[in-house]
C-alpha cells in the first residue's frame, strides 16, 4: 500500500515568516493529495488539496505544490499567524480511492 | 445535522469488555472511514464503506474489530474483548465519493483500564 512521510515533525516560526512542511509517497497511481489541520482536541478539518493533474495550488496564504515525478508535494504558510499553530497532517489517496494514507504530522507553532 | 457526529465523545471500559463507537455521517455521503489515532501519531485507516457494504476493511487489526453500516447511513465499529493497546481516538469520516474531502467527527476517546 501507500507510505506518506511527512518533514519536520515539529516547526517553529516567527510570526509574519513563512512555513514549509514536506511530504513523500510512494504510490504512483495515487492521484489525490489533501492537507488537514488539527487544533488541540479538536477533529482534522481540511484546508487544501491538490490532484494529480495540477501541479500548485493556491488559497489566500496557503499554497500546495506537487511533484509527480518526485512523489512529493508540500504545503507552504506565508504570513504565518498565531493562529496557524496546530498539528498538520498530509494525506496520499490509495488507487483505488477507498482510503487516505496519512502522514506522521508536523506540530507547527508560530511565535508572536 | 450539520457534520459528522460520534458518540460517544469519551469512553472508559474494562479490559476485556465489549464496545460500540457510533459515527452519524453528513446527509448524503456515500462514503464513510473509520480511522484510529494515536497520540502524535497521524490517523490510521481502519475501514471503508460505500454504501452498506465493507468495501474495503483492510486496515482492521485483527477480528476483534468489526463494523456495519446496514443501511448506507449510520455506521457502528464495535470491538470485542477489548485490551489496553486498543486506547485511542476513534475517528469517523465521511465523504460524497472517493478521492475527495473527507469530513471528520470529533472522534470517541477509548481508554481501556
Amino acid at each position: 500500500g501507500e507510505n506518506v512521510e511527512q518533514h519536520p515533525s515539529t516547526l517553529s516560526v516567527q510570526e509574519g515568516d513563512s512555513a514549509v512542511i514536506k511530504c513523500t509517497y510512494s504510490d504512483s497511481a495515487s492521484n489525490y493529495f489533501p492537507w488537514y489541520k488539527q487544533e488541540l482536541g479538536k477533529r482534522p478539518q481540511l484546508i487544501i488539496d491538490i490532484r494529480s493533474n495540477v501541479g500548485e495550488k493556491k488559497d489566500q496564504r496557503i499554497a500546495v505544490t506537487l511533484n509527480k515525478t518526485a512523489k512529493h508535494f508540500s504545503l507552504h504558510i506565508t504570513e504565518t499567524q498565531p493562529e496557524d499553530s496546530a498539528v498538520y497532517f498530509c494525506a496520499g489517496s490509495s488507487n483505488t480511492g477507498n482510503q487516505f494514507y496519512f502522514g506522521t504530522g508536523t506540530s507547527l507553532t508560530v511565535i508572536p | 445535522g450539520a457534520g459528522v457526529s460520534q458518540t460517544p465523545s469519551n469512553k472508559v471500559t474494562e479490559k476485556g469488555k465489549y464496545v460500540e463507537l457510533r459515527c452519524d455521517p453528513i446527509s448524503g455521503h456515500t462514503a464513510l472511514y473509520w480511522y484510529r489515532q494515536s497520540l502524535g501519531q497521524g490517523p490510521e485507516f481502519l475501514i471503508y464503506f460505500q454504501g452498506t457494504g465493507a468495501a474495503d476493511d483492510s486496515g482492521l487489526p485483527n477480528d476483534r474489530f468489526f463494523a456495519v453500516r446496514p443501511e448506507g447511513s449510520v455506521s457502528t465499529l464495535k470491538i470485542q474483548r477489548t485490551e489496553r493497546g486498543d486506547s485511542a481516538v476513534y475517528l469517523c469520516a465521511s465523504s460524497p465519493g472517493t478521492n475527495t474531502e473527507a469530513f471528520f467527527g470529533q472522534g470517541t476517546r477509548l481508554t481501556v483500564v
